[in-house]
């Protein structure tokens, strides 16, 4: 079955440690998005990368880093530089314009 | 103003009402519009595109006034499984694949 997997489900970070998410698809699909979502907030985009080895920078990027090495899987790391890191991640990917399609999501907590 | 805004809600309806959702978008370039579904603690499912023609899928219909900068969804006959939140989503002019997220509006249908 073609889809989007993200994993860690759930995901707790302590104090000035980094945490990687992961976010793998088989759509064959060339954009990949990385969304934060707050309670009772609506999705905001922190990184999104429309081909390989090429990413920019979303509406609220700072504390968090991507790569995009191979066209399937786009990571995003949560650096201790993000001081609010709790929230919903969703990962997307999308055909050029397209309606995007989303992975089931990472809850981050903070311990 | 708001780059994309919807009704508030919460909307409670018994089982078999009619509901509307309403959402309006602030650039009148913008040429990509969806309505999601986001279910609690879940991720968003592309419930319908919208077409300058206005599209029906079944129990829920979508239209789009491009003058108005408006675009609404309509669910006939509501189902208790149709309770979620909606989402209204709009393209960024000039921004390849990016999309805008509404707050969402909030469904209870009730028995």
């Amino acid at each position: 079955d073609g889809g989007i997997t993200q994993s860690p489900k759930y995901l707790f970070r302590k104090e000035g440690q980094n945490v990687t998410l992961s976010c793998e698809q088989n759509l064959n699909h060339d954009a990949m998005y990385w969304y934060r979502q707050d309670p009772g907030q609506g999705l905001r985009l922190i990184y999104y990368s429309q081909i390989v080895n090429d990413f920019q920078k979303g509406d609220i990027a700072e504390g968090y880093s991507v790569s995009r090495e191979k066209k399937e899987s786009f990571p995003l790391t949560v650096t201790s530089a993000q001081k609010n890191p709790t929230a919903f991640y969703l990962c997307a990917s999308s055909i050029d314009w397209g309606p995007q399609h989303f992975g089931d999501g990472t809850r981050l907590s903070i311990l | 103003r708001k780059e994309v805004e919807q009704d508030p809600g919460p909307f409670n309806v018994p089982e078999g009402a009619t509901v509307a959702f309403n959402c309006t978008y602030s650039n009148s370039a913008s040429q990509s519009f969806f309505w999601y579904r986001q279910d609690c603690r879940k991720e968003p499912k592309l419930l319908m595109s919208v077409y300058s023609s206005g599209n029906e899928d079944g129990r829920f219909t979508a239209q789009l006034n491009r003058a108005s900068q408006y675009i609404s969804l309509l669910i006939r006959d509501s189902k208790l499984s149709d309770s979620a939140t909606y989402l209204c989503v709009v393209n960024r002019v000039n921004q390849g694949g990016k999309l805008i997220f509404g707050q969402g509006t909030e469904l209870s249908v009730k028995p």
